[in-house]
């Protein structure tokens, strides 16, 4: 158990819907990464947050949007899906303060079907 | 900005034999991270082992060790006796010695069968 958790765990919905995908970090950890797997394909990364703010993005299309709370947990928001958003949608964590770990923490990943 | 090139799609081994994945980065950064995960059919995305680029010595986790060859980039991962339940998608990664880590680049990956 890599202390990363991500709900839900199965999603299915239709074209032109949108969804919420959830994440909570390692205890500790600030920082928070976004992926898209489709299958048999490598990760695609699509953003990454540090204690709320946004450090780093990839490519993440406009119909998807991110933030992190206060908190910690992070969020993803995908809209207007289409087929192609069907995917695993992984979040990580990594970056504790004072700790020297610098690996990232997966959770166990959404998969989303979009039909 | 960094990458990281793995130019086996796929490979295969014999079960009991010893394997070797490779990975080459791109990087202009004297200090940085460099890790193998390994994603099982649960997809589930497990650290195999890291290798921090200060450190000289090879690391190593039971079966797995890597070869770090500073100068050429290069990151290999090598398995010995293997087993079935080492059959995967091996990713290498790399990470700036940074405070945020945001610099997280990950590998196209290299699908390991392992043959009985």
């Amino acid at each position: 158990d890599s202390g990363v958790t991500q709900t839900p765990k199965h999603l299915i919905t239709a074209t032109g819907q949108r969804v919420t995908l959830r994440c909570s970090p390692r205890s500790g950890d600030l920082s928070v990464y976004w992926y898209q797997q489709s299958l048999d394909q490598g990760l695609q990364f699509l953003i990454q947050y540090y204690n709320g703010e946004e450090r780093a993005k990839g490519n993440i299309l406009e119909r998807f949007s991110a933030q992190q709370f206060p908190d910690l947990h992070s969020e993803l928001n995908l809209s207007s899906l289409e087929l192609g958003d069907s995917a695993l949608y992984f979040c990580a964590s990594s970056v504790t303060p004072g700790v020297e770990s610098y690996e990232q923490y997966f959770g166990p990943g959404t998969r989303l079907t979009v039909t | 900005a960094q990458t990281v090139t793995q130019s086996q799609p796929e490979m295969s081994v014999q079960e009991a034999e010893t394997v070797t994945l490779s990975c080459t980065y791109d990087t202009s950064e004297s200090d940085y991270y460099l890790f193998w995960y390994k994603q099982p059919p649960s997809r589930q995305m497990i650290l195999v082992i890291r290798q921090e680029a200060y450190k000289q010595q090879n690391a190593t986790e039971n079966r797995f060790s890597v070869n770090f060859q500073k100068a050429a980039k290069s990151f290999s991962l090598k398995i010995s006796d293997s087993q079935l339940g080492d059959a995967a998608m091996y990713f290498c990664a790399y990470r700036s010695r940074d405070n945020y880590g945001q610099n997280f680049v990950f590998g196209p990956g290299t699908r390991l069968s392992v043959l009985p």
